[in-house]
Order: C-alpha cells, then sequence, then structure tokens
C-alpha cells in the first residue's frame, strides 16, 4: 500500500518569505499527488495536484514539484502570507480503489 | 453552492449508544467518501461511494461502523456501538470524476465518545 510522510511537523517562516513543505511516498506505482489546506476548525482545502507524468505544476503562487525517481514532492508558496498559517497534507493514489492515502501533516507557522 | 454540508457539527455520546452523521454532497458530484480524523492516524479514507453505490470500504474500521447512501444527495455513516476509541473528526468530501481529483470537504463532524 502507498505510505505518505512529511518530513517535518512544524514549518515557521517570516512573512513575505517563500515556504516548501516537502512530502516523500513509498508507492512507486503511485500515479496521482494532490496538496490540501486545513485551517482550524474546517475541512482540508484543495490547494494543487499533480499527475505523474508531469514534474511540475503552477498555481497562483504555489508550485508542486514532483521527483519520481526519489519518490519525493514538495509543495512551495510564494510569499507567503498570514493566511498561509494552516496544516498542509499531501495525499498519493495507490490506497485501493480510487483512495488516497494522506500524509500527517506540516503546520505552517507565519511570523510577522 | 452550499459546498458539501454535514450534520452535526458536534456530537457528544455515552458509549454504547448509536451515532449517525449525515452528509450532502455537491449537487452533481457523484462519488462521495467518508474520512476519519485524528491526531494519532491522520485523516483515513473509510468508505467511497461512485453513483450511489459502496466501492471500497476497506477503510471501514469494523462491524460497528456502516454507510449508507440513498441517493445522489445524502449520506450516512452509523457507528453503532460507538466506544470511546471512535472520537474524531469524521468528513465527508464529493468530487466528480472519482477519487483521482479534487475533491470538496465538508465542515466535519467532531465526534467525542464518553
Amino acid at each position: 500500500g502507498e505510505s505518505v510522510g512529511l518530513h517535518l511537523p512544524t514549518l515557521s517562516v517570516q512573512e513575505g518569505d517563500n515556504s516548501i513543505i516537502n512530502c516523500a511516498y513509498s508507492n512507486s506505482a503511485s500515479d496521482y499527488f494532490i496538496w490540501y489546506k486545513q485551517e482550524s476548525g474546517k475541512g482540508p482545502q484543495f490547494i494543487i495536484d499533480i499527475r505523474s507524468n508531469m514534474d511540475k505544476r503552477q498555481g497562483q503562487r504555489v508550485t508542486v514539484l514532483l521527483n519520481k525517481t526519489v519518490k519525493h514532492l514538495s509543495l512551495q508558496i510564494a510569499a507567503t502570507q498570514p493566511g498561509d498559517s494552516a496544516v498542509y497534507f499531501c495525499a498519493g493514489s495507490g490506497g485501493g480503489a480510487d483512495g488516497l492515502t494522506f500524509g500527517k501533516g506540516t503546520h505552517l507557522i507565519i511570523q510577522p | 453552492d452550499a459546498g458539501v454540508i454535514q450534520s452535526p457539527r458536534h456530537e457528544v455520546t455515552e458509549m454504547g449508544q448509536e451515532v449517525t452523521l449525515r452528509c450532502k454532497p455537491i449537487s452533481g458530484h457523484n462519488s462521495l467518501f467518508w474520512y476519519r480524523q485524528t491526531m494519532m492516524r491522520g485523516l483515513e479514507l473509510l468508505i467511497y461511494f461512485n453513483n450511489n453505490v459502496p466501492i471500497d470500504d476497506s477503510g471501514m474500521p469494523e462491524d460497528r461502523f456502516s454507510a449508507k447512501m440513498p441517493n445522489a444527495s445524502f449520506s450516512t455513516l452509523k457507528i453503532q456501538p460507538s466506544e470511546p476509541r471512535d472520537s474524531a473528526v469524521y468528513f465527508c468530501a464529493s468530487s466528480f470524476g472519482g477519487g483521482y481529483v479534487e475533491a470538496f470537504f465538508g465542515q466535519g463532524t467532531r465526534l467525542t465518545v464518553v
């Protein structure tokens, strides 16, 4: 099955700096990955996704990088803002029929 | 659209009681997921419906848990009997096109079993 983990449980960055949140996965057959943001008391909210036929995908202020060789993906957030404070989850396919396996999450803290 | 709607938002019940969580997916979505979130285990997929049919229930922890989707606009997750270890936040999510696309999550139901 899929095992998805994050390198750091907490990441603290200065407002305005760029943030990089990392994620490793174990199933080399995984072909779909997704990042979610969860604010306190709310459900996860989609940020960006990427399929295994891509190495990079960009959204508004966010970029996801996928390195299939080392089974690693990262979420980059440019010019971090206070509203970016949240827990960020990566998830990958391979957890069963259409099932995504979620990592434990990284808590991003924005310092003023 | 109001998004995925879950009820209740909070539920406190005594051990042994039956608990029913409810979900209304986004209109037009054909896939529905139930997740459980705890500090220890993170976010776990319990069951996945496609076109109202359960496709994968391998995440359902045991027979005390059951889920139904009688129509495209309503689903329930039932725990009977409930146990303290069932305490968690339960999320319902829906999508159009299965699991490998963006899913929209509800606000969750925080369940506490005492």
